[in-house]
């Protein structure tokens, strides 16, 4: 069993609707739950952080935790075109141990059309 | 404030030729990453250096060297290119006390 599984898509949705996007994991350990978006031919840029479990909010974009289940969410609302993009997840123990490396789902690609 | 660079955007080479990837960062961060980005594999880290005078074997360091010039840039090194190392290639830093990393921009490697 991989570390982090993410479905790779593609995942195509009309402007304006609700976008869920996920990763399950099975290292108990992790702690530190990231979402990186990547424009297509860009470096990943970091979208949400969030620590342990529970959700957090900025803007359109809703970050979600269940460590219970080992499983995390993103959710866009009101998708633009814009938002058109791959979608990373990544995650950390914070532990130290291993040297803060960030183990990284493979990647969702999104597409909002107009 | 550039954050993280990445020279040469892109490059070809042919088997068996050598070069050098650059990156700089001007976030002061201690750590930093070499990470190679192929299609349905995501992203697999190669190097990593955790402070300044250090580094250490990822999960696909075979084919590569690196070095930590400084606190500033970490160079990747392929000695004699193989087809298999066509790839996106990304550098990150990351400041101490935090998990989250930031990537420069890639550089395209082609090799024939």
């Amino acid at each position: 069993q991989k570390e982090v599984e993410q479905d790779p898509g593609p995942l195509s949705v009309p402007e304006g609707a609700i976008v869920s996007l996920n990763c399950t994991y099975s290292n108990s350990a992790f702690q530190y739950f990231m979402w990186y978006r990547q424009y297509s031919r860009k470096g990943p840029e970091l979208l949400m952080y969030t620590y342990s479990s529970g959700n957090k909010e900025d803007g359109r974009f809703t970050a979600q935790v269940d460590k219970s289940s080992k499983y995390i969410s993103l959710f866009i609302r009101d998708s633009q075109p814009s938002d058109s993009a791959t979608y990373l997840c990544a995650m950390s123990g914070g532990d130290g141990g291993s040297n803060y490396k960030l183990t990284f789902g493979k990647g969702t690609l999104l597409t909002v059309n107009p | 404030n550039a954050g993280v660079t990445q020279t040469p955007k892109f490059q070809v080479l042919k088997t068996g030729q050598s070069m050098t990837l650059q990156c700089a960062q001007d976030m002061n961060h201690n750590s930093m990453y070499w990470y190679r980005q192929d299609p349905g594999m995501g992203l697999r880290l190669i190097y990593y250096s955790a402070s300044e005078g250090t580094t250490d074997k990822g999960e696909v360091p075979n084919g590569y060297n690196v070095s930590r010039l400084n606190k500033r840039e970490f160079s990747l090194r392929l000695e004699s290119a193989a087809p298999s190392q066509t790839s996106v290639y990304f550098c990150a830093t990351r400041a101490g006390g935090q998990e989250t990393q930031y990537f420069g921009p890639g550089t395209r490697l082609l090799v024939l």
